[in-house]
């Protein structure tokens, strides 16, 4: 079956560090990649998708290549912010009527 | 701006008592989700429905049922709340099952079994 494996957390950095989480996946086909970010209080959101290989998704200065060779989507931001402090869960959706496929997600903790 | 909400934030309730969560999507979404989010677990799929009165069990149906009577409500029953439901339960809706869509997420519903 499918499945997401990600860095166990929780990740602590000071402001204007260099982030990644690591992500990778096992799948059958070509599956969409996803981080979805859960801010303190709040429901899941999208922040970023790849749905082909080589593709990137970015958003609000995140980053992450859809990789197949090494089965990978690791997400990578150049400088956090207290504000991007929230837990990270990385995704795969095979499509149809195959489920989504969520990582266990990974707590960052920035620090001023 | 899509919108998912989730009926209470906090509920505390007692074994045995039988509890209902809804959820409501305003963006004609055809599929919904219930997931429960545990530390160490991460998101696990209840039930999902993609058409009124459709349903299909999860990961982990065990426990509970679910009804969608109307196209933009999705209710979660716990038939007999067992302190292993303790969690916090999420609602999910997609436009479609392809997979490029993003499932747009409620507040969820902390709930506390005693």
């Amino acid at each position: 079956g499918n499945s997401v494996t990600q860095m166990e957390g929780p990740v602590t950095l000071s402001e204007e560090a260099f982030l990644t989480i690591n992500c990778t996946y096992t799948a059958t086909g070509y599956p969409s990649l996803f981080w979805y970010v859960q801010y303190p209080g709040e429901g899941l959101q999208l922040l970023l998708k790849a749905t082909k290989a080589d593709d990137k998704g970015s958003n609000k200065g995140f980053e992450a290549t859809y990789r197949k060779e090494t089965t990978s989507f690791h997400l990578e931001k150049g400088s956090v912010q207290v504000s991007d402090s929230a837990v990270y869960f990385c995704a795969l959706n095979p499509g149809g009527y195959q489920k989504v496929t969520f990582g266990t997600g990974t707590k960052l903790q920035v620090i001023p | 701006d899509v919108k998912v909400t989730q009926s209470s934030r906090y509920l505390v309730k007692r074994t045995g008592e039988k509890v209902f969560l809804e959820c409501v999507q305003d963006m004609d979404h055809e599929n919904m989700f219930w997931y429960r989010q545990d530390p160490g677990l991460g998101l696990r799929l209840i039930y999902f429905s993609y058409d009124v009165k459709m349903k299909e069990k999860g990961d982990i149906p065990e426990g509970y049922s679910v009804s969608r009577e109307k196209k933009e409500r999705f209710s979660l029953i716990l038939e007999s709340a067992s302190t292993n439901q303790t969690s916090m339960y999420l609602c999910a809706s997609s436009s479609a099952l392809g997979q490029v869509e993003t499932q747009y997420f409620g507040p969820g519903t902390r709930l506390l079994v005693l």
